[in-house]
C-alpha cells in the first residue's frame, strides 16, 4: 500500500521560506522511473504543478516559480522536501505531494495535503 | 506556462453522457500522448481517472473514457451518476521544462 503524507508549518509570514516534507511508504525513490511531485491548490482554485524529482535526482520546476523552488530527496528516510523562498499571501494553498510510478506519466497516488497560509 | 483551457462548468442528467474538453498547444497536448484527467470531490484529494490519453487505472469505471484530437483532449463520462459530480482537471506533459500543466478545472453537475 502506497501512502504519502505532507508536513510543514500551517502559517508562514510573507518573505519567509517555506519548507514542506513529504514522507512516503510503499515505494522506493531508488527504483528506476519512480518520481515524486508537488502540486498546490489555492482555496477554491485550480491545481498547479510546482516541482518534480526523479529516482535519479533529476529535478523539474514550474517555469513561473523556478527561481523560488528547490526540491530534494532523502532516500534513506523516504522523504522529499520542497523549499519555497520569499513567500507571499498568493502562495496560500493546500500543498500536495504525489507519486508517479515506474513507467507512469501521471500522479497515481496523492497525500492528504497540507494547508499553508501566508499571512503576517 | 499557460494553463490548459477547460470549460468552467458542464452538466448532464443521470444516465446521460457529457464530454469535457481540454485545449492546449502543439507543445503540450498536441505533442505528446501524455494527457491525464483527475477527479476531485469537494474537500477531497484528486485522483487520476485517465492517463496517457485513454488508459484507466484499475478501479475506475469504464464509464470514464478519454480521447485526443490535435491539441484538444476530451473526457467523456457516460451513464452519468450522482457520484460523478465533482471537479475535473486535465493535465499534460509539456516538455522538459514544463513537466506537468494543469487545466483550470471543470465543475461537473449532475442535474
Amino acid at each position: 500500500q502506497i501512502t504519502l503524507k505532507e508536513s510543514g508549518p500551517a502559517l508562514v509570514k510573507p518573505t519567509q521560506t517555506l519548507t514542506l516534507t513529504c514522507t512516503f511508504s510503499g515505494f522506493s525513490l531508488t527504483t528506476s522511473g519512480v518520481g515524486v511531485g508537488w502540486i498546490r491548490q489555492p482555496p477554491g482554485k485550480a491545481l498547479e504543478w510546482l516541482a518534480f524529482i526523479n529516482w535519479n535526482a533529476d529535478e523539474r520546476y514550474s517555469p513561473s516559480l523556478k527561481s523560488r523552488l528547490a526540491i530534494t530527496k532523502d532516500t534513506s528516510k523516504n522523504q522529499v522536501v520542497l523549499t519555497m523562498t520569499n513567500v507571499d499571501p498568493a502562495d496560500t494553498a493546500t500543498y500536495y505531494c504525489a507519486h508517479r510510478p515506474q513507467g507512469g506519466s501521471s500522479f497515481q497516488d496523492w497525500g492528504q495535503g497540507t494547508l499553508v497560509t501566508v499571512s503576517s | 506556462q499557460s494553463a490548459l483551457t477547460q470549460p468552467p462548468s458542464a452538466s448532464g442528467s443521470p444516465g446521460q453522457s457529457v464530454t469535457i474538453s481540454c485545449t492546449g498547444t502543439s507543445s503540450d497536448i498536441g505533442g505528446y500522448n501524455l494527457v491525464s484527467w483527475y477527479q476531485q470531490h469537494p474537500g477531497k484529494v484528486p485522483r487520476v481517472i485517465i492517463y496517457e490519453v485513454t488508459k484507466r487505472p484499475s478501479g475506475v469505471p469504464d464509464r470514464f473514457s478519454g480521447s485526443k484530437s490535435g491539441n484538444t483532449a476530451s473526457l467523456t463520462v457516460s451513464g452519468l451518476q450522482a457520484e460523478d459530480e465533482a471537479d475535473y482537471y486535465c493535465s499534460s506533459y509539456g516538455g522538459t521544462n514544463n513537466f506537468a500543466i494543469f487545466g483550470a478545472g471543470t465543475k461537473l453537475t449532475v442535474l
